[in-house]
């Protein structure tokens, strides 16, 4: 009964190679997220989806882009990956201010 | 802008005690505050929702208050188990943030056998 699914679990991409991340979810949220979350910090969110409104933190990265073509799916594109873009993905969902719930992340590696 | 501060960074308790971690956020005008737990290599597990016109919210061996006027909330887990090592995290919603989570730094807690 998995509620937010996240694959791969583990993303091995070279420097500069373009990298799709998906989220997907049984919940039937209106509201996505994507964070990224460096060891030991705290998740840092890159954006949200109300419904298909497309909310970009101030501070997200060009290299990062997203697409919800759906109320179940959303996808993270990093565009041309860093060695500063290795980090666990998280995909999270809520009814706008309510509970959010997490998937299981994605642990991105850039050699 | 919103701070959200956990002290301790880290906690170290013997099996069986009861224990309170701690959460501080400079904003008060707070939708809710949300306490999480994490497990090394792996996403958040929500814990605990509070709004911010409760007081306390009770989950199992977990109880959650919050006091939004002096921007605190701390997490109490009575009888501490090895399971519950975890990184311990609390976010806050701003009134202003939408639906957006300001989250601390958390707390590693330890339990020893």
């Amino acid at each position: 009964d998995a509620m937010v699914i996240q694959n791969p679990r583990y993303q091995v991409t070279q420097f500069g190679k373009p990298v799709t991340l998906s989220c997907s979810q049984t919940l039937n949220h209106n509201v996505m997220y994507w964070y990224q979350q460096k060891s030991s910090q705290a998740p840092k969110l890159l954006f949200h989806y109300y419904d298909k409104d497309f909310n970009n933190e101030a501070d997200t990265p060009d290299n990062f882009q997203s697409r919800r073509p759906n109320t179940s799916f959303c996808f993270l594109d990093i565009r041309s990956p860093g060695l500063g873009d290795a980090a666990m993905y998280l995909c999270a969902t809520s009814r706008i201010t309510d509970t959010q719930y997490f998937g299981p992340g994605t642990r991105l590696t850039v050699l | 802008k919103q701070e959200v501060t956990q002290i301790p960074a880290a906690l170290s308790v013997p099996e069986g005690e009861n224990l309170v971690l701690n959460c501080s956020f400079t904003d008060s005008a707070i939708y809710n505050l949300q306490w999480f737990r994490q497990d090394p290599g792996k996403g958040l597990t929500s814990l605990l929702l509070i709004q911010s016109s409760q007081r306390e919210q009770t989950s199992g061996r977990l109880n959650a208050s919050l006091d939004k006027s002096s921007g605190r909330s701390t997490l109490y887990i009575a009888a501490s188990q090895p399971g519950d090592s975890a990184t311990y995290l609390c976010a806050v919603r701003r009134v202003t943030s939408g639906s957006r989570l300001t989250f601390g730094e958390g707390t590693q807690l330890t339990v020893n056998p």
